[in-house]
C-alpha cells in the first residue's frame, strides 16, 4: 500500500513571493505518477502538476514546478509569484502505473496575502 | 458537456435515512471513481467502474454503501440508514486514461 505525507498543514505567502509544499510518499513500486491538485473554496480538485516517476526532468506548469527526488521519495511543489488566486488548500497524490486509484496526502492551506 | 457534474451540491439528512447522489461523467470517459473527503483531510478512495462494471471497491465501503453505474454513463452512490461518521464531501471523477477529472463534490450532513 501506498501511504503519501504532507508535513505543513498551512503555508502563508506574500504576494509575488514565493512558497513550496513538501511531500514525501512511500511505495515499492517502481513506475508511478504523482500529482499536485489544488482545492479552492469552490471545491472542485484541479489538476495544477503532473510527474511521471521515469522521468528524471522536473515537471514545470507557467509558475508551478516540482521538485522530485525518486529516491529520497520527495515530490516538493514551488508556486513562484504567488498571486492572491493561489489561496487554496494543495493535495499531492500517487498513482501506481496502471493502476485505478489515487492516493492523496493530508493537505497543505496555502494562504497567499495581499 | 464541460465537466464532471454532481447532484446535489449539498444534502443534509437525519440520521438512519437512506440518501443517493449522483455523478455524470465527462461523456467520453469510460473510468468513473467515487472519493470520499472528511474535514481536513485529503480524499479517500471509495469505488472504481470501468464502463458499468464495478471493478474495485474499498473496504471503507461498508454495508450500508452502494454504487451503480447502470448504462456506463451516469454513476449513483447510495447511503443506507447514515450515521453521523458519514458526514463528508463525496467526489466523484472520471476520466479515459490515467488522469481524473473531478467534480465538485455532494457535501452531506447527517443531523
Amino acid at each position: 500500500a501506498q501511504t503519501v505525507t504532507q508535513s505543513q498543514p498551512e503555508m502563508s505567502v506574500q504576494e509575488a513571493e514565493t512558497v513550496t509544499l513538501s511531500c514525501t510518499y512511500d511505495t515499492s513500486e517502481s513506475n508511478y505518477y504523482l500529482f499536485w491538485y489544488k482545492q479552492p473554496p469552490s471545491r472542485q480538485m484541479i489538476l495544477v502538476i503532473r510527474q511521471e516517476a521515469y522521468k528524471q526532468q522536473n515537471a514545470t506548469e507557467n509558475r508551478f514546478s516540482v521538485n522530485f527526488q525518486k529516491a529520497a521519495k520527495s515530490f516538493s511543489l514551488k508556486i513562484s509569484d504567488s498571486q492572491l488566486g493561489d489561496t487554496a488548500m494543495y493535495f499531492c497524490a500517487f498513482l501506481k502505473a496502471a493502476g485505478n486509484k489515487l492516493t492523496f496526502g493530508g493537505g497543505t492551506r496555502v494562504l497567499v496575502k495581499p | 458537456d464541460t465537466g464532471v457534474s454532481q447532484d446535489p451540491r449539498h444534502k443534509i439528512t437525519k440520521r438512519g435515512q437512506n440518501v443517493t447522489f449522483r455523478c455524470d461523467p465527462i461523456s467520453e470517459h469510460n473510468r468513473l471513481y467515487w472519493y470520499r473527503q472528511t474535514l481536513g483531510q485529503g480524499p479517500e478512495f471509495l469505488t472504481y467502474f470501468q464502463n458499468e462494471a464495478q471493478l474495485e471497491k474499498s473496504r471503507l465501503l461498508s454495508d450500508r454503501f452502494s454504487a451503480e453505474r447502470p448504462k456506463g454513463s451516469f454513476s449513483t452512490l447510495e447511503i443506507q440508514r447514515t450515521e453521523q461518521g458519514d458526514s463528508a464531501m463525496y467526489l466523484c471523477a472520471s476520466s479515459s486514461t490515467d488522469l481524473p477529472t473531478f467534480g465538485s463534490g455532494t457535501r452531506l450532513t447527517v443531523v
